[in-house]
Order: C-alpha cells, then structure tokens, then sequence
C-alpha cells in the first residue's frame, strides 16, 4: 500500500519558537494534501488543504499565518507552527490522495502523526 | 468542515460480543470510510464503501451504508481485546483529487478480556 510519512513523530519545544513537520509520500506523488489537528479525546479536524505549487486552503478558524504550509513538490508538503504555544500542543496528522491511478484514489493515505508539546 | 455524528460515544463490551457503532452524515457522499486509532497513535484504514454499494465485508468488519437516511454502521464480530481502540468514520463528498475527508467524533471501544 501507499506509504506517508511524518517527521518528527514527536516535538516538544518552548513557547515562543517556531516548529516545521514534514509530510511525505514515500511511492506515490499527491498534488494535494491535507493536514488535520486532533486533540486528547477527539476527532481529527481539517486544518488545511495543501496544493503543491499554490497557496494552502484554510479552515475557518485556522490562522494562516500562524501555521504556515509549504508544499513545494507532488511528494513533500510542511506545515510550520510559528511561535508556537502551549494550546498548539496537539496531534498533527497529515495525509495525500493519490495523484493517478498507480495507487487507490479513493483513499487518503494517512501519516503516522505528529505529536508537538510546547512548553 | 462540519463533522459527523457517531454513536455511542463510548462502548464497553465483553470479549467474544459483537460492537456495532453507527455514524450519520449531513452532506451527499462519494464514499464513507471507518478507521481505527489507538491511543495516542496514527489512523488504520479498514473498509472503504462507495454510495452505490449497500453493505461490505472485511473479515470480521461489517460496514453498512443508507444513502437515504445518510448513515452507517461498523460491526465487529466476535470482538477481541486487541479491537480496543476508537473508530471513526470520514466522509469524502466528492470524487476528484482535493476533496479531504471529514470525520465523525468517534466511538471508543473498550472490548475487556
């Protein structure tokens, strides 16, 4: 199956600093993909939806300058947390859709997460 | 995006019973799909089901969906410890590229041994 991967798995830094975690798909090429916060005991919510080659799509609510996203090519999206602080600390998941039909196009090919402690 | 809902919230059962979970939706679907986390860890694919299928099975997975009243259901049969975790379903409204998934709250599941 379709592999994404996510670095770092874990992140803990203090308040004030900024904090970049990549998004990778290992076999297949994603023009688009998403990333989604979830906090303890609850759902993922879409944060972004990232295009490689445009400017991001935000989510009501979502500060686009607060979390900047980067998607340079059909393989690697980033997502920066800018001064980051003690309520950005969550589980930061990404995922990639399949830009042709060398894999399902039906699914979205989840990373392993993110989890980002600030302290 | 708005979510979901699932219910129960929360299910505790006995090793060898079966859990059924059920998700509504609000919006038209081109597929729903269920997923599995473990606390604390990343999301497992289980069942994919496309709005002109009725019913799929995988292994001990059921997945239900009504189009009409906008729902479906997870069944795991003879549930085991290791089945312990939340479920969510996601929704995906379209059929091109750039459409995310939304996901319902979530059922957690706690099968006891």
């Amino acid at each position: 199956g379709a592999v994404v991967s996510q670095h770092p798995s874990w992140v803990i830094c203090k308040s004030g600093t900024s904090v970049k975690i990549e998004c990778r798909s290992l076999d297949f090429q994603a023009t688009t993909m998403f990333w989604y916060r979830q906090f303890p005991k609850q759902s993922l919510m879409l944060m972004a939806t990232s295009n490689e080659g445009s400017k991001a799509t935000y989510e009501q609510g979502v500060e686009k300058d607060k979390f900047l996203i980067n998607h340079a090519s059909l393989t690697l999206s980033t997502l920066t947390v800018t001064s980051a602080h003690p309520e950005d600390s969550s589980f930061y998941i990404c995922s990639a859709r399949a830009l042709d039909r060398t894999v399902s196009i039906d699914e979205q090919f989840f990373g392993p997460g993110t989890r980002l402690t600030v302290l | 995006s708005q979510q979901g809902e699932e219910d129960p919230q929360a299910l505790s059962i006995q090793e060898g019973e079966n859990a059924t979970m059920n998700c509504s939706y609000k919006t038209s679907i081109n597929n729903l799909q269920w997923y599995r986390q473990n606390s604390g860890r990343g999301l497992v694919h289980l069942i994919l089901i496309r709005s002109n299928e009725r019913e799929k099975h995988s292994g001990r997975l059921r997945v239900t969906l009504d189009t009409s009243k906008k729902s479906s259901s997870l069944l795991i049969t003879a549930s085991r410890a290791a089945d312990t975790a939340s479920y969510f379903c996601a929704t995906d409204a379209g059929a091109s590229g750039n459409t995310p998934l939304v996901f319902g709250k979530g059922t957690r599941l706690s099968v006891i041994a």
